[in-house]
């Protein structure tokens, strides 16, 4: 059972571009969305994260965009530039319950110089 | 700091084999998870720990045993391994607050093949 749904599964962007990937929940106990960058043989490292008490949040280039009432959330990378190509995973947790995340699917971003 | 190792980094095995893999972190985190990692299902959580001595199942268990001796430690077994085990595994450590304070470290990876 797939809580979390993210798409597209890949993404190709020219520099300079706005990247956009988009995921949607069904559990409307998530209380902690964070988004992870991957890139190709490491380990996943925080990007960006977001409470739903919140519409949005930007650092640099990253912003989160949340909509409580659609149950869907969303990552704009402005800009994007090569170095950006990676696989990124949206997440999601419920506060209390050993912080276990439920992950999306993964969109691998490939931005073109 | 060494942040969150794993051991080994690769490793091919034959069905009906078993193995532990093993995670060490250094930041005197109490929660530690397992993650495996396939093609188009992202990640999934295997089991985790809130802290010494404790376990628990995450969303595919099943084939799976872990323990966690030691705060810095949490080794993931497979008791006889099976091709559908094929994957990405991944450790993970967090501090164990809520919310935004909840941030996962996770280590490099440990490619596992069973033939």
């Amino acid at each position: 059972q797939q809580q979390v749904k993210q798409s597209p599964q890949s993404l190709i962007v020219q520099k300079g571009g706005i990247s956009i990937i988009n995921c949607a929940y069904e559990n409307t106990a998530f209380d902690y969305f964070p988004w992870y960058q991957q890139f190709p043989g490491k380990g996943p490292a925080l990007l960006i994260a977001i409470r739903p008490d919140v519409s949005e949040k930007k650092e640099g280039r990253f912003t989160i965009s949340f909509n409580k009432s659609a149950k869907q959330f969303s990552l704009h990378i402005m800009d994007s530039q090569p170095g950006d190509s990676a696989t990124y995973f949206c997440a999601a947790s419920i506060g209390g319950q050993g912080g276990k995340l439920i992950f999306g699917q993964g969109t691998e971003l490939s931005v073109k110089p | 700091n060494a942040g969150v190792t794993q051991t080994p980094k690769f490793r091919v095995l034959k069905t009906g084999q078993s193995m532990t893999l093993l995670c060490a972190q250094d930041m005197n985190h109490e929660y530690m998870y397992w993650y495996r990692q396939d093609p188009g299902m992202g990640l999934r959580l295997i089991h985790y720990s809130v802290g010494e001595g404790t376990t628990a199942k995450g969303e595919v268990p099943d084939g799976y045993n872990v323990s966690r001796l030691k705060k810095q430690n949490f080794l993931l077994g497979l008791e006889s391994a099976a091709p559908s085990q094929t994957s990405v595994y991944f450790c993970a450590s967090s501090y164990g607050g809520a919310g935004l304070t909840d941030t996962q470290y996770f280590g490099p990876g440990t490619r596992l093949t069973v033939l």
